[in-house]
């Protein structure tokens, strides 16, 4: 059973680039079954999706963060990362990492969800 | 790319029936059967609810049910139980991109 964790720092300063790495376990990130994708939540609010990866480096990503954004894959380390660069006040949140499959079972949903981490925005 | 449309709050008693909407437009909601939904209680991870409109994954009770008419999905609960009360989520493809709704609390009165 695939498992996602996510780390990196919980305190970020404003105008840098915040970077967040999740790790998965229980199966091959090179596996070719999913995107591997980043989610974020502000406090209080809902649900953005940010981006996602494909195992060979394709990526795609939201248009609203697209300037800002990169997402990265290490299959050495089974691990896919998240840069955001220029943060602002306005990128504190929950940031998760989840599976979304490529093929077979759950198309089109997100179905596997990392515990989550708190990065907060402030100097 | 707009978030879709979801009422902020929904209450029913136990035992009643509750349906959540989320509205899109025919370039997301309408334009492919790739919706899913989304459970999330209080300082948690969100969990896999219904995806492909209406299916469910193993372990999902089949008092959660989804459907679909036009841009317009829908979640329902049904034999409400305490421990429905959560925030809710739709989300469906779009193209390239997934996008959500602004989400649902649900209030088990």
């Amino acid at each position: 059973q695939v498992q996602l964790q996510e780390s990196g720092p919980g305190l970020v300063k404003p105008s840098q680039t915040l970077s967040l790495t999740c790790t998965v376990s229980g199966g091959s990130i090179s596996s070719g079954d999913y995107y591997w994708s980043w989610i974020r939540q502000p406090p209080g609010k809902g649900l953005e999706w940010i981006g996602y990866i494909y195992y060979s480096g394709s990526t795609y990503y939201n248009p609203s963060l697209k300037s800002r954004v990169t997402i990265s894959v290490d299959t050495s380390k089974n691990q896919f990362s998240l840069k955001l660069s220029s943060v602002t006040a306005a990128d504190t949140a929950v940031y998760y990492c989840a599976s979304y499959p490529r093929s077979g079972s759950y198309l089109g949903a997100f179905d596997i969800w990392g515990q989550g981490t708190m990065v907060t925005v402030s100097s | 790319q707009s978030a879709l449309t979801q009422p902020p709050s929904a209450s029913g008693s136990p035992g009643q029936s509750v349906t959540i909407s989320c509205t899109g437009t025919s370039s997301d909601v309408g334009g492919y059967n790739y919706v899913s939904w989304y459970q999330q209680h209080p300082g948690k991870a969100p969990k896999l609810m219904i995806y492909e409109v209406s299916k469910r994954p193993s372990g999902v009770p089949d008092r959660f049910s989804g459907s679909k008419s036009g841009n317009t999905a829908s979640l329902t609960v049904s034999g409400l139980q305490a421990e429905d009360e959560a925030d809710y989520y739709c989300s469906s493809y779009a193209g390239s991109n997934p996008i959500f709704g602004g989400g649902t609390k649900l209030t088990v009165l």
